[in-house]
């Protein structure tokens, strides 16, 4: 069974930093793409970043590039999100999400339950 | 590319057919996938490849349509389907979602 938990969120003053963290089980992880997908308090989903199985394809939303980095270590079957220089528009829960599928056919197939990041002073 | 979904909210009755639309800003093929998101729950996928069928999800859930417009239809609504739902595009990166469609008890 397909199981991705985040984790890492939290309070944050603005101008701060977090790591968020998720571990993938349950699945061939280095074969999939991944994405970090955010939801703001009462709002719809924001595609935030993209990240190839190998890492080297990586693509990010105009709203966090250059503040945001995401990375993957297939050994340790994780996803993680390097949040910089926040601000309070940040706020959301952030989730992971695989990427399944070939051209035509993709989707975001398994989602994890979310991880809460609070930008706030 | 930018999606627009209408309505971003409807009143329904358990039975009822429902039907969500969304379209694209720009010619995205087939490319398009459907999310259903109950209260406090993440994401579950519905639907992809514009009509394709999520394994496991009710054959009450359709999906039609293809270039830039886009129907979701719910075919005898259960309690289970009180939701919000998203389309989304993944023809081109950022892979955006629409803005959401919740669908309410009458």
């Amino acid at each position: 069974e397909v199981q991705l938990v985040e984790s890492g969120g939290g309070l944050v003053q603005p101008g701060g930093s977090l790591r968020l963290s998720c571990a993938a089980s349950g699945f061939s992880f280095s074969d999939f793409n991944m994405n970090w997908v955010r939801q703001a308090p009462g709002k719809g989903l924001e595609s935030v970043s993209y990240i190839s199985g190998s890492g080297t394809t990586l693509y990010y939303a105009d709203s966090v590039k250059g503040r945001f980095t995401v990375s993957r270590d297939n050994a340790r079957n994780s996803l993680y999100l390097q949040l910089d220089s926040l601000r309070a528009e940040d706020t959301a829960i952030y989730y992971c999400a695989t990427l399944r599928g070939g051209v035509g056919s993709q989707r975001f197939d398994s989602w994890g339950q979310g991880t809460l990041v609070t930008v706030s002073s | 590319i930018q999606l627009t979904q209408s309505p971003s909210s409807l009143s329904a009755s358990v039975g009822d057919r429902v039907t969500i639309t969304c379209r694209a800003s720009q010619d995205i093929s087939s490319c398009l996938a459907w999310y259903q998101q109950g209260p406090g729950k993440s994401p579950k996928l519905l639907i992809y490849a514009a009509s394709t069928l999520q394994s496991g999800v009710p054959s009450r859930f359709s999906g039609n349509g293809s270039g830039t417009d886009f129907t979701l239809s719910i075919n005898g609504l259960q309690p289970e389907d009180f939701a919000t739902y998203y389309c989304q595009q993944l023809k081109s990166f950022p892979h955006t979602f629409g803005g959401g469609s919740k669908v309410e008890t009458k």
